[in-house]
């Protein structure tokens, strides 16, 4: 039931692209995405709704294919405040404000100069 | 700005020794959230409170109370600490209109 994310890590240099998937074996209603630092707590970057929209925060935007019930995260031109672990958090049911996610065992980022 | 606040960032405790970690959130929120993150096991969730007084088990309740007498306020109770219960802790209330969750900087308890 808990989302694979892939890849389990990447190293990039300042200005490169990576991609983050997450994939869920069951139906998904939304995914969730977010960030940590190391000794910091994870910092939200977005939510995907069922519908397979995309959305975008600055450099970060994601995608959600709900047929496929994978998202993917796309980090464009990458800056060295990008670096950290991506966790997606996937929610299966529209259960309205409980938000109990299963969540991926994150991607770790690291960006250097 | 919202705050999640959880009041140790360190805890060394014995074995058998009963442990609470404090969560207070500043917005309101009803709904909140307590996990344990482990190295290649991620994040996993232990206890929710949708209200006050109102509980529902994780995935991973055993060991664990919590106790929700205030909106404000979340605790995390280990009756009686093991080794295993060596982890750090993260609790969070979700804004409902967006399902953001607000995470707190987490309580890092090593049990001895």
């Amino acid at each position: 039931q808990q989302p694979v994310q892939s890849p389990q890590a990447v190293i990039l240099r300042e200005g490169e692209d990576a991609v983050i998937n997450c994939s869920s074996s069951k139906a998904l209603y939304s995914v969730h995405w977010y960030r940590q630092k190391h000794g910091e707590a994870p910092v939200f970057l977005m939510i995907l709704l069922k519908g397979g929209e995309q959305k975008g925060h600055e450099k970060i935007s994601a995608s959600f294919n709900e047929k496929k019930q994978q998202s993917s995260l796309y980090l464009t031109a990458s800056q060295l405040s990008y670096s950290g672990t991506y966790f997606c958090g996937t929610e299966s049911t529209g259960a309205g404000n409980n938000r109990k996610l299963i969540w991926g065992l994150g991607t770790s980022l690291a960006v250097n100069p | 700005d919202v705050k999640v606040t959880q009041s140790s960032r360190y805890l060394v405790k014995r074995t058998g020794e009963k442990v609470f970690l404090e969560c207070v959130q500043d917005m309101d929120h009803e709904n909140m959230f307590w996990y344990r993150q482990d190295p290649g096991l991620g994040l996993r969730l232990i206890y929710f409170s949708y209200d006050v007084k109102m509980k529902e088990k994780g995935d991973i309740p055993e060991g664990y109370s919590v106790s929700r007498e205030k909106k404000e306020r979340f605790s995390l109770i280990l009756e009686s600490a093991s080794t295993n219960q060596t982890s750090m802790y993260l609790c969070a209330s979700v804004f409902p209109n967006t399902g953001e969750l607000f995470f707190g900087e987490g309580s890092r308890l090593t049990v001895l």
